[in-house]
This record gives structure tokens, sequence and C-alpha cells, in this order.
């Protein structure tokens, strides 16, 4: 059974910081894994995308990482603002329906 | 482009009450999904639905039920409303089940007293 771990769970960090979030899967057979950023009391929207074949993919400031033989994943923010707090959630498809296991996700506090 | 479209926003039922939630989107995608979120928790999955007449349980299916019988429209129906179904539900939607983004709607909170 899939199971998606992040860690920490919260992270506060002063503005400018780069910093790094961890996510790891124990099943390494996954088509994709995706990145969200959750506002309080908000819905999730897409960061990133990353397809099994790829190890990188970028967006603007971020850049999200993919080691299947280890069932990890990073994703950097670089030069971290006060609007990138928020709830940053991975998730992988379980099977061949795109039903997604979520991890519990990381609460990033960018302090100015 | 709306996307993915979810109503009410909020609501708050009584235990027993009955309700139908609400999810549309305009994307022709043929999979959508139903989770749950409960605080400080990640997303578990309900219910799925892999096209029109196509439905199947997820996670935490129990206290719901769901019907697809158009492409856009997924609904969500609570019978017999308890305290623990109290959270925010999230509809999705993905045009393919492997290698596809999956976008979400903004969410229902629900709170049942």
């Amino acid at each position: 059974k899939q199971e998606v771990t992040q860690i920490p769970a919260a992270l506060s960090v002063p503005e400018g910081e780069n910093l790094v979030l961890n996510c790891s899967f124990t099943d390494s057979a996954i088509y994709n894994l995706q990145w969200f950023r959750q506002d309080p009391g908000k819905g999730l929207t897409s960061l990133l995308l990353i397809q099994s074949s790829q190890r990188e993919q970028t967006s603007g400031r971020l850049n999200a990482s993919l080691d299947k033989s280890s069932g990890r994943s990073t994703l950097y923010i670089a030069a971290s603002q006060p609007g990138d707090s928020a709830t940053y959630l991975c998730a992988v498809p379980s099977g061949n329906t795109g039903k997604l296991i979520f991890g519990q996700g990381t609460t990033l506090q960018v302090k100015p | 482009n709306a996307g993915v479209t979810q109503t009410p926003k909020f609501r708050i039922l009584k235990i027993g009450q009955s309700m139908t939630l609400q999810c549309t989107q305009d994307m022709n995608h043929n999979y959508m999904y139903w989770y749950r979120q409960d605080p400080g928790m990640g997303l578990k999955l309900i219910y799925y639905s892999v096209g029109a007449g196509i439905t199947d349980k997820g996670e935490v299916p129990n206290g719901y039920n769901v019907s697809r019988s158009t492409t856009e429209d997924f609904p969500l129906r609570l019978e017999l409303a308890a305290p623990s179904q109290t959270s925010v539900y999230f509809c999705a939607s993905t045009s393919s089940g492997r290698a596809e983004e999956q976008f979400f709607g903004p969410g229902t909170r629900l709170t049942v007293l």
C-alpha cells in the first residue's frame, strides 16, 4: 500500500532564505508526483507535476526533483517571500485510475 | 474557463440531516474524484469516477453516495449526517488516470452539529 510522508510538518524561515521541503513515498512504481499549495481556508493549487521519466521540473522560484529509486521528492523554494507562506502538499497517483495519495503537508511560514 | 466548481462553499447540518454537495467541471475530463480533508491532515479519497455511469469506492466511502450521469457533474450525497463527517470536501478532475495533472475545486466546508 502506497504511503506518502512529508517532513517537516511545519517550518518557519526568515524572508530571503532558500528552503527545501521533503516528500517520501513507499512504492516507487509511480506515474508522476504532484506538488500543491494550499492557502488557509482555500482549495489546492497545482504547483508542479513531475512525470516518472523526469528528474526535475521548474516553475519560477520553485524547483521540484524526483528520485524514484529512493522514493523521494524535494520542493526547493528560492529566495522565499512572505507570500510563500502556505501549506505544501505532495501526492502520487495510485493505480491507473488517478486516485491521489497525499502526504499530510508541510506548513511554511516566511517571516518578513 | 471555470475549471472545477463546487457548491455550496459552507454548510451547517444537524445530525441525521441529508445533503448533496455539487461538483461540476468544464474541461471534458473523464476522471473525477471526491476527497475529504480533516484538520491538519492530508486528503483522503471518498469516491471516484472514470466516466459517466461508472463510480467506485475510495478509502473512506462509508456514509456517502455518488452518481455520475454526465461527464460534467459528480454530486456527493451525505445521508444521515454524523459529526464525524465534519470536514472540508474537495472535488477534483483529470483527463486520464495515469500521468496527467489533477485539478481541484475550491472546496465545501461542512459542519455537522
